[in-house]
């Protein structure tokens, strides 16, 4: 597509429960990245894949955090039991090579009641 | 873990005037980019610096990626009405490419 998909853009999940948010990025970028955004803050870095392979993870908080880009375009974010402090805009981004040329998504809004 | 300094954290405009912010550190940074986020929008990359000392302009924004490596600032000339948004320093530290450490803001608002 002509920018980075997210779905859904808006995701109310009880505490405890399971959630899955996916990104589809721009084609053919084989970089793609995961932030989340509290209110008020910048975006914190939490994965980045480089084809099919996380190259860097180690801003997942937590084992409750995964993700998985199986073939190398489309992504998801898994979260497991969920906590109300996992409330956030979860953002995704790709680029071509890795370079820093990302393009984000508009995010996907996640609230934990 | 690392942070990013970001000031002002929010300024009032009036069209015409010169805007300034800046981000510093206490790491040195490989590379400084700063983005632009708009209400329900993922942040827009304006500029990106890779050399210490290195002057940049896009349009009305000009950047510059301090000598020491651990500061950067953003001036735009000349502000219209959509400039408005959260302007956002980011840097890269030495080793993962794909990791970038982001300020807090700086919100630009028009002056009522």
């Amino acid at each position: 597509g002509a920018g980075v998909s997210q779905t859904p853009s808006n995701k109310v999940t009880e505490k405890g429960k399971y959630v899955e948010l996916r990104c589809d990025p721009i084609s053919g970028h084989t970089a793609l990245y995961w932030y989340r955004q509290s209110l008020g803050q910048g975006p914190e870095f939490l994965i980045y894949f480089q084809g099919t392979g996380a190259a860097d993870d180690s801003g997942l908080p937590n084992d409750r955090f995964f993700a998985v880009r199986p073939e190398g375009s489309v992504s998801t974010l898994k979260i497991q039991r969920t906590e109300r402090g996992d409330s956030a805009v979860y953002l995704c981004a790709s680029s071509p090579d890795g370079s820093y040329g990302y393009t984000f998504g508009s995010g996907t809004r996640l609230t934990v009641v | 873990g690392q942070q990013l300094n970001q000031s002002p954290q929010s300024m009032f405009i009036q069209e015409g005037e010169d805007v300034s912010m800046n981000c510093t550190s206490s790491s040195i940074f490989n590379t400084w980019l700063w983005y632009k986020q708009d209400p329900g929008e993922g942040p827009v990359l304006l500029i990106a610096l890779y050399k210490a000392g290195e002057l940049t302009s896009n349009g009305r924004l000009t950047a510059q990626f301090g000598i020491t490596r651990k500061d950067s600032f953003l001036n735009i000339s000349a502000s219209i009405p959509s400039d408005v948004g959260i302007y956002f320093c980011a840097g890269q530290l030495g080793g993962s490419q794909g990791n970038l450490i982001f300020g807090k803001g700086t919100k630009l608002s028009v002056k009522p």
